[in-house]
């Protein structure tokens, strides 16, 4: 079966500062995985995917996450935080007959001004 | 293009009681999940569909049932709340293609507060 596992429940950052995400997958075949955000009281939205096209894949609002297999990790980075970034971030595998996705437990990200 | 909507946004049952969640897409998309929420755990899928008339199970099936009567709807009912229940409930849609990596569209959510 496979599994992605987020490092970090919480993650707080000052503006303009890195933003680092982490997320690790358990996979016995090629994963494709995503990144999803969830704004206060929303649904999920995608911020990228990897598709095995690239291995740096880049997504919306600035962010982008880097597939390296010899680590089983997609870790989602932006250079410069934004107040607007404060959400909750979730990291995804796809699986099954219909792509079912798994997902990890989530991280929030708190931007401190 | 209203894309997934919820209905309803927010619901208080009493434990034993049943209810009906609706989903709804204007996508045509063939793929119909449903997920649910809880603090420190992500999104557990409970049932998916992978078109009109058929439903499957997901992790967390026990006490839901859901109907695809049409393609674009996709119920989600409890028949009888517990308040182990009490979650936010994500209905979600995506295309059926051949690549694994298609995008899964996300409605608002609906609360749900069993007591």
């Amino acid at each position: 079966a496979q599994s992605v596992t987020q490092l970090g429940s919480h993650v707080s950052v000052s503006e303009g500062a890195l933003v680092l995400l982490r997320c690790n997958y358990s996979s016995s075949v090629p994963p494709y995985l995503f990144w999803y955000v969830q704004y206060p009281n929303q649904g999920l939205q995608l911020l990228l995917k990897y598709t095995s096209a690239a291995t740096l894949v880049k997504g919306i609002n600035g962010f982008e996450a880097e597939f390296k297999k010899s680590e089983t990790s997609f870790h989602l980075t932006k250079p410069s935080a934004h107040m607007s970034d404060a959400a909750e971030y979730f990291c995804a595998v796809s699986s099954g007959s219909a792509r079912q996705l798994t997902f990890g437990s989530g991280t929030q990200l708190t931007v401190l001004p | 293009n209203a894309g997934v909507t919820q209905t309803p946004k927010f619901r208080v049952l009493k434990t034993g009681q049943s209810m009906t969640l609706l989903c709804a897409q204007d996508m045509n998309h063939e793929y119909m999940y449903w997920y649910r929420q809880d603090p420190g755990m992500g999104l557990r899928l409970i049932h998916y569909s992978v078109g009109e008339g058929t439903t499957a199970k997901g992790e967390v099936p026990d006490g839901y049932n859901v109907s695809r009567l049409k393609k674009q709807n996709f119920l989600l009912g409890l028949e009888s709340a517990a308040p182990s229940q009490t979650s936010v409930y994500f209905c979600a849609s995506s295309y059926s293609t051949s690549r694994w990596a298609e995008t899964q569209y996300f409605g608002p959510g609906t609360r749900l507060l069993v007591l």
